[in-house]
């Protein structure tokens, strides 16, 4: 158990219809990641968030947004929902220190998406 | 796009034999870390190793550095059943801001 939890586990909707995954981060982690993971491939870095603000974005286009709060828990929201974002998002939570160095990345559970 | 590329796709073993899974990457690197994945549901962390850093053990994890040809291995001893997952390597990019770069994975089976 990594102490990072998600919400909800199973989600399922239609296409062109949005979606908001939540994310709850590890006791001390104040930096955020997330990633979607296709079936059968490793996961893909979507965006960091850290302080709140985006810290970093991966290949994703701008429907996929997120949030952080200041508990630094997370949401990730995608909009206009596409067949091809079916996929398992996973956060991961850190700890990213004032010097600049970062400790490991705990992931979460995941939701598993499906878009019919 | 994907920098860590695991060898091979999958691997079958029986119990009590070693599992050996390479990774290779393309970039300068801060470090690379071995992750486990049971049926889809979320990854745990095994081990990190640091580029300054040449092999690390965890318990039965033996993992490898070669920074000059950008390849790892992670190497599993006297495996069990309950090994049986799918083995990631993720690389930290140097200069970058802490987001891992994941291969596609070895699919592990470990038969009793």
């Amino acid at each position: 158990e990594t102490g990072v939890t998600q919400s909800p586990t199973h989600l399922i909707k239609t296409r062109g219809q949005q979606v908001t995954l939540r994310c709850s981060s590890q006791s001390g982690h104040n930096t955020v990641s997330w990633y979607q993971q296709a079936l059968g491939q490793g996961p893909q870095f979507i965006f960091q968030y850290y302080r709140e603000e985006e810290n970093g974005r991966g290949n994703f286009p701008p429907r996929f947004s997120g949030l952080q709060f200041p508990n630094y828990s997370s949401e990730l929201n995608v909009n206009a929902l596409e067949l091809d974002d079916s996929a398992l998002y996973l956060c991961a939570t850190q700890r990213i220190r004032t010097s600049g160095g970062a400790d490991t990345q705990y992931f979460g559970p995941g939701t598993r998406l499906t878009v019919l | 796009s994907q920098q860590g590329e695991e060898d091979p796709q999958a691997l079958s073993i029986q119990e009590g034999e070693n599992a050996t899974m390479n990774c290779s990457y393309k970039t300068s690197i801060n470090n690379l870390q071995w992750y486990r994945q049971n049926s889809g549901r979320g990854l745990v962390h095994l081990i990190l190793i640091r580029s300054n850093e040449r092999e690390k053990h965890s318990g039965r994890l033996r993992v490898t550095l070669d920074t000059s040809k950008k390849s790892s291995s992670l190497l599993i001893t006297a495996s069990r059943a309950a090994d049986t997952a799918s083995y990631f390597c993720a690389t930290d990019a140097a200069g970058g801001y802490n987001k891992l770069i994941f291969g596609a994975g070895t699919r592990l089976a470990v038969h009793p």
